[in-house]
């Protein structure tokens, strides 16, 4: 069974700029979940898709969007990249439905913004 | 005060000790509690799923849950080398506005060295 795809590995964007993330979730998943991960906030939750609706998000600023399409896969947009936004940018995977919460995570995209 | 806090170690034993990682917290309305274990540019990995009080096993790992004070613990019997790691603690409510959104603790770093 695969697992959960993130796409890319890396990047390397400049201030200003605005980057798109993938993510492909376990087949079968239909809750993709968001989190940004640094040093000094360790994992923060940005948002939750299911089934192409947004159904929570965190406490970070509109330049953050997301939307999730009919198969599951999920995007991430930043827009107007700031040098704070430079972190490892993390997917969960999980069913979202029932009481079970289990989330399976990707490898996550490391962006960095110069 | 951090919903969730987790001692950031770092935390250095020899092989074959028990290790003992916790966390504290703050939110009684948290079920669900997961351990998850990161190596250094890796996305997490999820070790262990519980969502009421009391031990789970699952191999050379058990985690334990004590609702009443809020506490959690994971400990690694017979640790190994390859258990070098992070190992951050999550948790979340159930459904409604909590969709999909973990809350981590800031993760314990831990070395085991032959």
């Amino acid at each position: 069974k695969a697992g959960v795809t993130q796409t890319p590995r890396y990047l390397i964007k400049t201030r200003g700029q605005q980057v798109t993330l993938s993510c492909s979730p376990i087949s079968g998943h239909r809750s993709v979940s968001w989190y940004q991960q640094t040093p000094g906030q360790g994992l923060q939750f940005l948002f939750e898709y299911f089934s192409e609706t947004q159904r929570n998000k965190g406490n970070f600023p509109g330049r953050f969007s997301g939307r999730q399409f009919s198969n599951s896969r999920s995007e991430m947009n930043v827009s107007t990249l700031e040098l704070g936004d430079s972190a490892l940018y993390l997917c969960a995977s999980s069913l979202g439905t029932g009481g079970l919460t289990e989330a399976f995570f990707g490898q996550g995209t490391r962006l960095t913004v110069v | 005060q951090k919903e969730v806090e987790q001692d950031p170690g770092p935390l250095s034993v020899p092989e074959g000790a028990i290790v003992s990682l916790n966390c504290t917290y703050s939110n009684s309305a948290f079920q669900y509690f997961m351990w998850y274990r990161q190596y250094s540019r890796k996305g997490p990995e999820l070790l262990m799923y519980t969502y009421s009080s009391g031990n789970k096993e699952d191999g050379r790992f058990t985690a334990q849950v004590d609702k009443s004070s809020k506490y959690i613990s994971l400990f690694i019997r017979d640790s190994q080398p390859s258990d070098s790691a992070t190992y951050l603690c999550a948790m979340s409510t159930a459904g409604g506005t909590s969709y999909g959104k973990l809350t981590f603790g800031q993760g314990t770093i831990l070395t085991v060295h032959p």
